[in-house]
């Protein structure tokens, strides 16, 4: 099946550590985002990629960093600099080609990042 | 980037209409009205979006007003399903990115 994956769904890390959080996608999109989303907020944009081996900043990239160098993977790494790491984060693709479903962007389930 | 404006919540009974307000007052002429929806601690779903007519699909219609100062989305018979925060966006032209308000909670009731 097409889709976005993120994994895990839940993770726990101490204060202080870095972690890594992975995005996968099979639609053959150009176009990668990661949003963070904390309790009763919309989402903030952290970073996007509209095509391999670049990426913006969004409005909130303080504390975070990422990577494009495959099509399918946009792995965000939360480092010991963000302040408020605890948060459900999002990650979305777009295909960047007019296509009927080229201003739709497609959200994967989350992942929900506790840090202790 | 336009900013948008809605309401906290709303309920709707089951089978009827959910009408749902969004308004953005400082939209330019080429940045499209976007809604999503999320049902809790999934990601969000795209539900539909459009610049200047009404839009349908299979989902929702979107209805914007003449001046483009505001819209509703319109659900044309609530189930409990679609029981979700609803969000309304207006989608920069030059980067293609959301910006997500707190959007509106809607509650459909059995």
């Amino acid at each position: 099946d097409g889709g976005i994956t993120q994994s895990p769904k839940y993770l726990f890390r101490k204060e202080g550590q870095n972690v890594t959080l992975s995005c996968e996608q099979n639609l053959n999109h150009d176009a990668m985002y990661w949003y963070r989303q904390d309790p009763g907020q919309g989402l903030r944009l952290i970073y996007y990629s509209q095509i391999v081996n670049d990426f913006q900043k969004g409005d909130i990239a303080e504390g975070y960093s990422v990577s494009r160098e495959k099509k399918e993977s946009f792995p965000l790494t939360v480092t010991s600099a963000q302040k408020n790491p605890t948060a459900f984060y999002l990650c979305a693709s777009r295909p960047r080609h007019p296509t009927r479903s080229y201003n739709e962007q497609f959200f994967g389930p989350g992942t929900r990042l506790t840090v202790l | 980037d336009a900013k948008t404006t809605q309401p906290t919540s709303m309920d709707c009974a089951e089978g009827r209409a959910a009408n749902l307000p969004c308004n953005h007052s400082t939209i330019s002429g080429n940045e499209y009205v976007y809604w999503y929806r999320q049902i809790h601690s999934q990601g969000p779903q795209y539900i539909i979006h459009g610049l200047k007519n009404n839009e349908t699909n299979e989902m929702a219609s979107l209805i914007i007003t003449e001046d483009r100062k505001s819209s509703t989305l319109i659900l044309p018979h609530a189930t409990l399903r679609d029981t979700a925060v609803y969000y309304c966006i207006v989608r920069s032209g030059a980067t293609n990115k959301l910006i997500f308000g707190t959007g509106t909670l809607l509650a459909v009731q059995p």
